[in-house]
């Protein structure tokens, strides 16, 4: 049973451009939820989707923006990026409706922002 | 804003139990404590999670106070690949729908040594 998947594992971008981060979620969970970790910080929430809608945001600008596709899966997309945008990105997955459920994380995308 | 307080580091000698306290002073009736740690830029891993009961699995204990101000995570026979970022989090619920963020804080670096 595969975990949560992250793609890419590493990406270098420049100031100005675009990015796009994928994730599948573990076999069985509808919900993900993303995260922005800078070096040497705890992770921070970005959003959350079920049902293919962001339900929950953290406090991130409209730069971040996300997709969720009907097989659960999802996608991160950052627009004119910042050097502050460089970070480890993590996806985590977790089933709707299941009581006090944990999430599982993946790996996660290192993003550098040159 | 994170809801936990936790020291910053903490050294523990191989072959003892690691205890690592963390205080939520404001949190809710119906907030669950979870513990993650993450390992050198790995994602995040669950550890275990409670809300007034003291907790066992086969990873760690969790000890929470009668009044829930505080917990305490305890790894009974630490081994150096323990060493890792200890988070202590309080989930913040979302409605009914059971999708709860993780709000983190800086958490507690554990170094195992032998």
């Amino acid at each position: 049973d595969a975990g949560v998947t992250q793609s890419p594992t590493h990406l270098i971008k420049t100031r100005g451009q675009q990015v796009t981060l994928r994730c599948s979620p573990k076999s069985g969970h509808d919900t993900v939820s993303w995260y922005q970790q800078a070096l040497g910080q705890g992770p921070q929430f970005i959003f959350q989707y079920y049902e293919e809608e962001e339900r929950q945001r953290g406090n991130f600008p409209d730069r971040f923006s996300g997709h969720q596709f009907p097989n659960y899966s999802s996608e991160l997309n950052v627009n004119a990026l910042l050097l502050g945008d460089s970070a480890l990105y993590l996806c985590a997955s977790n089933p709707l409706g299941v009581p006090n459920n944990e999430q599982f994380f993946g790996p996660g995308t290192r993003l550098t922002v040159l | 804003d994170a809801k936990t307080t936790q020291p910053t580091s903490m050294d523990c000698a191989e072959g003892r139990a690691a205890n690592l306290p963390c205080n939520h002073s404001t949190i809710s009736g119906n907030e669950y404590v979870y513990w993650y740690r993450q390992i050198h830029s790995q994602g995040p891993q669950y550890i275990i999670h409670g809300l007034k009961n003291n907790e066992t699995n086969e990873m760690a204990s969790l000890i929470i106070t009668e009044d829930r101000k505080s917990s305490t995570l305890i790894l009974p026979h630490a081994t150096l690949r323990d060493t890792a970022v200890y988070y202590c989090i309080v989930r913040v619920e979302h409605g009914s729908s059971n999708t709860g963020k993780l709000i983190f804080g800086q958490g507690t670096t554990l170094q195992v040594k032998p």
